[in-house]
């Protein structure tokens, strides 16, 4: 059974950046493609980029572009998700979704909260 | 980009009534990668269809997905209890892979 298991909340102030992971289980970790999405208090979903870690080149938002990082650790099937100069509006939910390359994002971790604030 | 744009916003109906929900994208979405999501307050977003049509694992049937280029619909044929919830819709044969606003089902 595939599980998607992120990090636990996080508070952060604003300026500073946080780094959210999300370990996988099952087999062919490398071959999966891993996306971010992250939900706002009562907004909608936002796709933030993904990574599939066999090719190692992460594709991004045009609105998170030089803000996120997002990497891939295939020795601990673990998935990464870096973003910098944090403002109150990031202020959300940040979800990881595990896809085949062109498929739909068919699991998902249960999110991570991340709180900004002076 | 792809900007799909759901309607309605908000959908109030009974349980038992039939309920449809319409994503229209302003681009035709490449080999109908469309997929529906149901997602409920607490909860990470469950995927219901994917290729515009076919039914996630253990979706019920009474959800069907319809549409292709640029015009998709879902519909649960008789509402149960457990349908009230926030569906999205995205599209995900292009980047950035995009999602709708979302249709809130809730009770009338």
């Amino acid at each position: 059974q595939v599980q998607l298991v992120q990090s636990g909340a996080e508070r952060k102030r604003p300026g500073s950046s946080v780094k959210v992971s999300c370990k996988a289980s099952g087999d062919l970790f490398n071959t999966y493609d891993f996306n971010w999405v992250r939900q706002a208090p009562g907004q909608g979903l936002e796709w933030m980029g993904g990574i599939i870690p066999l090719f190692r080149a992460p594709k991004y938002s045009e609105k998170f572009q030089g803000r996120a990082t997002i990497s891939a650790d295939e020795s601990s099937n673990t998935v990464y998700l870096e973003l910098r100069s944090l403002i109150a509006e990031d202020t959300a939910f940040y979800f990881c979704a595990r896809a085949v390359e062109m498929g739909p994002f068919d699991h998902w971790g249960q999110g991570t909260l991340v709180s900004v604030s002076p | 980009e792809i900007v799909l744009t759901q309607s309605p916003g908000t959908l109030s109906l009974s349980p038992g009534e039939r309920a449809t929900l319409s994503c229209r994208a302003s681009q035709s979405v490449s080999g109908s990668y469309l997929a529906w999501f149901q997602q409920k307050p607490g909860q990470a977003p469950r995927l219901l269809i994917y290729g515009a049509s076919n039914r996630a694992t253990g979706i019920p049937d009474r959800f069907s997905g319809s549409g292709s280029g640029t015009d998709f619909t879902l519909t649960i044929s008789r509402l149960e209890s457990e349908d009230f919830a926030v569906y999205y819709c995205q599209q995900y044969g292009s980047s950035p892979r995009t999602f709708g606003q979302g249709t809130k089902v809730d009770v009338k």
